[in-house]
């Protein structure tokens, strides 16, 4: 499977910044997704990071506060606006290895991101 | 939107015993797979489930797509203490996943 990293790691930022979350992958694949997990909670897809085109953003997201950019077909970013509290979460990114379409629905995570606002 | 209720929400395990949890949705879905997440680390991909009533193992781990479509469970066999963390269950509906609340497994005092 692919190999994926996040920068940074973690961080911690005061409100109302925005911080840049960078995802590279090992290989091309054509399915790029952002995840928010919130402290002990589940995962909840944010987007699709379509290369080439806009984000698909899913219910309760949008791209003023989560703005995205997929340049290439091995690196995407995850802005996170604007930045309250509230917004203190694990952010991932992932993959489905390889390109083109009909997935197998098989999605390999990055290590996450650890962002806490203050 | 859709929902996946994973049981149970924690549990503890003593070194050699099995233990299994497991997954159910009031939809059909094709996919079901099974993740487990270690602190500090993104989910690790175990068992990918594409027909109803298949099981599959990796290693110690079995896991079963249910014959409704609906549910699926996962065994742990024999646990060791590097089996500890939170396993989700997830679903597929084209290339968007929908996790479970997980199940946090812990080490019995």
């Amino acid at each position: 499977s692919a190999v994926i990293s996040q920068k940074p790691s973690r961080d911690i930022c005061q409100r109302g910044t925005s911080l840049t979350i960078q995802c590279q992958v090992d290989s091309q694949v054509t399915m790029m997704f952002w995840y928010r997990q919130q402290p002990g909670q589940s995962l909840t897809l944010i987007a699709t990071a379509n290369q080439g085109s806009e984000a698909t953003y899913e219910s309760g997201f949008v791209i003023d506060k989560f703005p995205i950019s997929r340049p290439n077909l091995t690196f995407s970013t995850l802005t996170v606006s604007n930045m309250s509290p509230e917004d203190s979460s694990i952010y991932l990114c992932s993959v489905e290895d390889g390109v083109g379409t009909g997935g197998s629905g098989e999605q390999f995570f990055g290590p996450g991101t650890r962002l806490t606002v203050l | 939107g859709q929902q996946l209720n994973q049981s149970p929400q924690s549990m503890f395990i003593q070194e050699g015993e099995d233990v299994s949890m497991n997954c159910t949705s009031s939809s059909i879905f094709n996919t079901w797979l099974w993740y487990k997440q270690d602190p500090g680390e993104g989910p690790v991909l175990l068992i990918a489930l594409y027909k109803a009533g298949e099981l599959t193992s990796n290693g110690r781990l079995t896991a079963q797509f249910g014959i409704t479509r609906k549910d699926s469970f996962l065994n742990i066999s024999a646990s060791i203490p590097s089996d500890v963390g939170i396993y989700f269950c997830a679903v597929a509906a084209g290339n968007k996943l929908t996790f479970g609340g997980g199940t946090r497994v812990l080490v019995k005092p």
